[in-house]
């Protein structure tokens, strides 16, 4: 099965600053991988997506990058606020109608 | 808001009971997915309905089992309740042409004692 493993756990970055955040997936049959940010004690919320036949996605300050060879792809978040500040998970979908969602990583933007 | 709700919003129950817990799908949906997020952890894929039938399912016994509906909304059972099944469940919505673009509901946060 799938194995989807996202570092780092915890992240803290200045207000302003850039924040990425990797993952790495197992099963070459997986083609789209989303990401959700979920804040405390709420639903996850999908922010972006890309599919395995894009290799760069960007909705204003959030840009996702897959590389398919590699098997990883990275979150970008630009010019961080502190509403950025939640819990981010990445995941991936593969044809077998089946999720699998990384371990999550704790983003704080301190002001 | 995203359309999805579930039902209860906590629930309480002790080792060896059963559990239900409901879904309505967003409008236009009619996929469901059910999740499993222990405290700190990621979703875990549990199964997905699709026509009233299961339509993928993740690593988990069969002790676990669902419905869906004519209307699209969807049932998660569980039986047999363990400590180890207290997590908060969470349900996600998706259309069938684009099945991949799941949306969440608030979810139901399960106490098993």
């Amino acid at each position: 099965g799938e194995n989807v493993e996202q570092h780092p756990s915890t992240l803290s970055v200045q207000e302003g600053d850039s924040a990425v955040i990797k993952c790495t997936y197992s099963d070459s049959a997986s083609n789209y991988f989303p990401w959700y940010k979920q804040e405390l004690g709420k639903r996850p919320q999908l922010i972006i997506d890309i599919r395995s036949n894009v290799g760069e996605k960007k909705d204003q300050r959030i840009a996702v990058t897959l590389n398919k060879t590699a098997k990883h792809f990275s979150l970008h978040i630009t010019e961080t606020q502190p509403e950025d500040s939640a819990v981010y998970f990445c995941a991936a979908f593969n044809t077998g109608n089946q999720f699998y969602f990384g371990t999550g990583t704790s983003l704080t933007v301190i002001p | 808001e995203t359309g999805v709700t579930q039902s209860p919003t906590h629930l309480i129950k002790t080792r060896g009971q059963q559990v239900t817990l409901r879904c309505s799908s967003q409008s236009g949906h009619n996929t469901v997915s059910w999740y499993q997020q222990a405290l700190g952890q990621g979703p875990q894929f549990i199964f997905q309905y699709y026509r009233e039938e299961e339509n993928g399912r993740g690593n988990f016994p069969p002790r676990f089992s669902g419905l869906q509906f004519p209307n699209y909304s969807s049932e998660l059972n569980v039986n047999a309740l363990e400590l180890d099944d207290s997590a908060l469940y969470l349900c996600a919505s998706s259309s069938r042409t684009e099945k991949e673009t799941q949306y969440f509901g608030p979810g139901t946060r399960l106490l098993v004692l």
